[in-house]
């Protein structure tokens, strides 16, 4: 199975900042990454796929990038509403696995 | 709009059975394969169970395989998950999932998820 490995586990930051995410894959998977956000008590919510395209009604300060082995996702001027966890997600092979997540937090 | 609602969650026993169901309304829904994903407490997503929009193939992944039966009702735009020889390891949050689908390739990205039903395994 390819194992994705998301860093850091727990991100703190302060309203405004600019934030990146990473998402490291065990296997070169091209672009076949997607990330999904996901607030407490809630389902997931698709946030970019294939590593880079934006889903229409997400906001324009998350963009993404990365192929292969290393992504990214950026939060740019971060709200308190982009408190949340973040997933990143392989469909190269099967079984398709997703990351550990990363946990944004204000201060 | 695009709805998921699962439903057949629980407290059950180790080794005893439960089905969960997911209702689906707002697209075509025989025209889209399904999935199930599921989400221990305070842990990651893990992908469960998928099934092609005509029922006639499915994908486990290896803890359930043999255990756990994906299926479908196109008529009643319901998705289903048999749950058997239920371990302890399988208490989570079940979701209903849509693989993306462009009208001619299939995208195993999820565009829309259910709010999720909780499966808990314990005597």
């Amino acid at each position: 199975d390819i194992v994705l490995t998301q860093s850091p586990t727990t991100l703190s930051v302060t309203p405004g900042e600019t934030v990146s995410l990473s998402c490291r894959a065990s296997h070169s998977i091209g672009t076949n990454l997607h990330w999904y956000q996901q607030k407490t008590n809630e389902s997931p919510r698709l946030l970019i796929k294939y590593a880079s395209q934006s889903i229409s009604g997400i906001p324009s300060r998350f963009s993404a990038s990365g192929s292969g082995t290393d992504f990214t996702l950026n939060i740019n001027n971060v709200e308190f509403d982009d408190v949340s966890s973040y997933f990143c997600q392989q469909t190269q092979s099967w079984p398709n696995t997703f990351g550990a997540g990363t946990k944004l937090e204000l201060k | 709009e695009v709805q998921l609602v699962e439903s057949g969650g629980g407290l059950v026993q180790p080794g005893r059975s439960l089905k969960l169901s997911c209702a689906a309304s707002g697209f075509t829904f025989s025209d889209y394969a399904m999935a199930w994903v599921r989400q221990a407490p305070k842990k990651g997503l893990e992908w469960v169970a998928t099934i092609i929009y005509d029922g006639s193939s499915t994908y486990y992944r290896d803890s359930v395989k043999g255990r756990f039966t994906i299926s479908r009702d196109n008529a009643k735009s319901t998705l289903y998950l048999q749950m058997d020889s239920l371990r302890s390891e399988d208490t989570a949050t079940y979701y209903c999932a849509r693989p993306w689908y462009d009208g001619t390739y299939y995208y195993w990205y999820f565009d829309f998820w259910g709010p999720g039903t909780m499966v808990t395994v314990s005597s």
